[in-house]
């Protein structure tokens, strides 16, 4: 079964600093992956989407990679806003269309 | 993407009812999802409901705890039934669109069983 581990499982830093999360899974046999942020009490907001083909997707600030013989992709954020605040969640999709989560790494940008 | 929308938003359930949820979206989707975010956790994914066929179940989660309906494209419903605090979580539905599958999730309910 897949599992998805995200590290650090907890970050603050200054405004405007860059920062990366990671994300691991232990299958490469994946059909893509997706970068989600969650705001507390709220759902889901879908921020990237990797092909599987693909070795990075950006938007805006935020840059995703994706090695997936390593089993690793990263979400880089560039310089860093209070806004930015909020659990980010790194999810794969297999070829059944289940998406797989890791448990998340919660951010604070400090003003 | 998709405008998912989700009622209630959030509910206090006495021990041994049961709680239907709604989740409605704003396009015909073929896919739709339904997860489980216990407290201080990752979802976990409950079923897979496709309109016109009965929705698929993950392991550890059955049909007469957690009955699903989905009459159209647009619509979908799901039941948490004969609830125990344990069942305290927020629930989530989701849907698949594009090319990739990409999934849009709807703003959850929080469920609190007492």
């Amino acid at each position: 079964k897949q599992e998805v581990t995200q590290i650090p499982a907890a970050l603050s830093v200054p405004e405007g600093e860059n920062l990366v999360l990671n994300c691991s899974f232990t299958d490469s046999a994946i059909y893509n992956l997706q970068w989600f942020r969650q705001d507390p009490g709220k759902g889901l907001t879908s921020l990237l989407l990797i092909q599987s083909s693909q070795r990075e997707q950006t938007s805006g600030r935020l840059n995703a990679s994706l090695d997936k013989s390593s089993g690793r992709s990263t979400l880089y954020i560039a310089a860093s806003q209070p806004g930015d605040s909020a659990t980010y969640l790194c999810a794969v999709q297999t070829g059944a269309n289940n998406l797989f989560f890791g448990t998340g790494t919660r951010l604070t940008v400090i003003p | 993407s998709a405008v998912i929308s989700q009622k209630p938003s959030r509910d206090i359930c006495q021990r041994g009812t049961s709680l239907t949820i709604q989740c409605q979206v704003d396009s015909q989707v073929t896919m739709m999802f339904w997860y489980r975010q216990q407290p201080g956790q990752s979802l976990t994914l409950i079923a897979t409901a496709n309109q016109g066929s009965e929705a698929t179940y993950e392991s550890g989660f059955v049909i007469d705890k957690f009955p699903i309906s989905r009459p159209n494209l647009t619509f979908s419903t799901l039941t948490v039934s004969n609830m125990s605090p344990e069942d305290s979580s927020i629930y989530l539905c989701s849907v698949a669109m594009g090319s990739y599958n990409e999934q849009f999730f709807g703003p959850g309910t929080r469920l609190t069983v007492l």
